[in-house]
C-alpha cells in the first residue's frame, strides 16, 4: 500500500541534544512539508520541499533543519537551538493541485 | 496571504443529531478549500476538497460542505452524526498559484454525546 510513515512514534529529547525525525513516502511525491502542532494552534509549516537536493523555510525554520537526499525521504532534525521542541511533528507529501497526503505522526517530548 | 478561521473551538452534540463546523476564510486571490479529521495522536486525513466546479461537496464518511465564495466560507456539515464522529476537524486554504503555501484553522474539536 502506498502512504507515508514516520517514525518514531514516540521521541525523548534530553536538554542540548539533537534529533532527527524520519519521513518516508511510497507515493511518487514531489513535494513534502513538516508541520508543528501545538494544542489549539493548528498546523504550522517548518520546512517543504518540491524536489530532490531543494528545500525551503516555512514559517517556523528556527532551530530545525532539513535534507531532501532522495524522492522518498524527508527527514527533520531538531537541533538543540529549538528552545520549546515539545510537540506532536506531522509529515506530509502532495502532487499539486492535490491535497496533501499526512503521515501518522511523531510526538517528540523534552525531558 | 491567505488565512482561515474556524469559529468554533469546540462543538458538543448529541449523536444522530446534525452538526456544522464553521470556517471563513480571507485570501485576495481564488482558493482551493480542504477539511480534514484527526483521530488522537494520528496524521490528518483528508475529508473533503474544493478545486473548482460544484460549489456542493461530498465527501467520505456522511461529510458534504459548500463553498460561499460571497461569503468566503466553506462550512462542514453532517445530518446525523455517530458516536465515531468524534475528533478535531481542520479546515485549509491553499492558493493556486503557490502550491507551497496551505495554511490551517485552529481546528474544532467535535464531541458527539450518547
Amino acid at each position: 500500500d502506498g502512504g507515508i510513515t514516520q517514525s518514531p512514534k514516540y521521541l525523548f529529547r534530553k536538554e542540548g541534544q539533537n534529533v532527527t525525525l524520519s519521513c518516508e513516502q511510497n507515493l511518487n511525491h514531489d513535494a513534502m512539508y513538516w508541520y508543528r502542532q501545538d494544542p489549539g494552534q493548528g498546523l504550522r509549516l517548518i520546512y517543504y520541499s518540491q524536489i530532490v537536493n531543494d528545500f525551503q523555510k516555512g514559517d517556523i525554520a528556527e532551530g530545525y533543519s532539513v535534507s531532501r537526499e532522495k524522492k522518498e525521504s524527508f527527514p527533520l532534525t531538531v537541533t538543540s537551538a529549538q528552545k520549546n521542541p515539545t510537540a506532536f511533528y506531522l509529515c506530509a507529501s502532495s502532487i499539486w493541485p492535490n491535497e496533501q497526503f499526512f503521515g501518522p505522526g511523531t510526538r517528540l517530548t523534552v525531558l | 496571504a491567505q488565512s482561515v478561521t474556524q469559529l468554533d473551538s469546540q462543538v458538543p452534540v448529541f449523536e444522530e443529531a446534525p452538526v456544522e463546523l464553521r470556517c471563513n476564510y480571507s485570501s485576495s486571490v481564488s482558493v482551493y478549500l480542504f477539511w480534514y479529521v484527526q483521530y488522537p495522536n494520528q496524521g490528518l486525513q483528508l475529508l473533503l476538497k474544493y478545486l473548482s466546479g460544484s460549489t456542493l461537496v461530498k465527501g467520505i464518511n456522511g461529510f458534504e460542505a459548500e463553498f460561499n465564495k460571497s461569503q468566503t466560507s466553506f462550512h462542514l456539515r453532517k445530518p446525523s452524526v455517530h458516536i465515531s464522529d468524534t475528533a478535531e476537524y481542520f479546515c485549509a486554504v491553499s492558493d493556486p498559484t503557490n502550491n507551497n503555501d496551505m495554511r490551517f484553522g485552529a481546528g474544532t474539536r467535535l464531541t458527539v454525546k450518547p
